[in-house]
């Protein structure tokens, strides 16, 4: 699976847009970006998942490059809820009857202030 | 739905003892499941993955015979920490997988050995 780099901390202001970015410059062509969170002693949360295209769900909206080398996380509107550790990882899809491993970077520790 | 429950969500043991931690996929049947463990400000680490039915693979430097996984069924798989010692103290996480549906992470159990 490819690597993934992110920055280790961010700030965003309660009811900002929070931006997460992510590099993965070695993805290959059928990797996909996932987007996990882990709040404080909690397992960690799926947030979205995207190939090439830009998806949005109710959680966030995800928006990778053209040369998919990189991607950006938009929290539109962050809660102090939203304050947790944002893991980006590329890996090749899930596919029925099979499952593989995640691997955990060290992620993004937003922290959202009022 | 796809809910992942684990128990106990925290246990302390006296050293020498052994501790079982029981990962149950609520609303789905598991294929797979995957066990992580997470120091202190650290990310999670994979440490073995289970396919109901058969033995579990474990990462390199994970002892098998200290971390004893049973998969015996497609809701319920259990790490026995056997003979636990202070360094085993961390939060144990598990995640389970059916498939093209993704992994989906238990509240963890956090483990402190006296």
């Amino acid at each position: 699976d490819a690597k993934t780099t992110q920055p280790p901390s961010m700030d965003c202001a309660e009811g900002r847009a929070a931006n997460l970015p992510c590099n993965h410059s070695t993805i290959s062509g059928n990797e996909y970006v996932y987007w996990y969170r882990q709040i404080h002693s909690q397992g960690p949360q799926y947030i979205i998942h995207g190939l090439k295209n830009n998806e949005t769900n109710e959680m966030a909206s995800l928006i990778i490059t053209e040369d998919r080398k990189s991607s950006t996380l938009i929290l539109p509107h962050a809660t102090l809820r939203d304050t947790a550790v944002y893991y980006c990882i590329v890996r090749a899809p899930f596919r029925t009857g099979t499952a593989s491993k995640l691997t955990f970077g060290t992620g993004t520790r937003l922290q959202v202030t009022l | 739905g796809a809910v992942v429950s684990q128990h106990p969500s925290w246990v302390i043991c006296k050293s020498g003892t052994s501790v079982k931690i029981e990962c149950r996929s609520l609303d789905f049947q598991a294929t797979t499941m995957f066990w992580y463990r997470q120091f202190p400000k650290q990310s999670l680490m994979l440490m073995a993955t289970s396919n109901e039915g058969s033995k579990a693979t474990y990462e390199q430097g994970v002892e098998k015979d200290k971390f004893l996984i049973n998969h015996a069924s497609l809701t319920l798989s259990t790490l026995t920490v056997t003979s636990a010692h202070p360094e085993d103290s961390s939060f144990y996480i598990c995640s389970a997988s059916h498939g093209g549906q993704g992994q989906f992470f238990g509240p963890g159990t956090r483990l402190t050995v006296l």
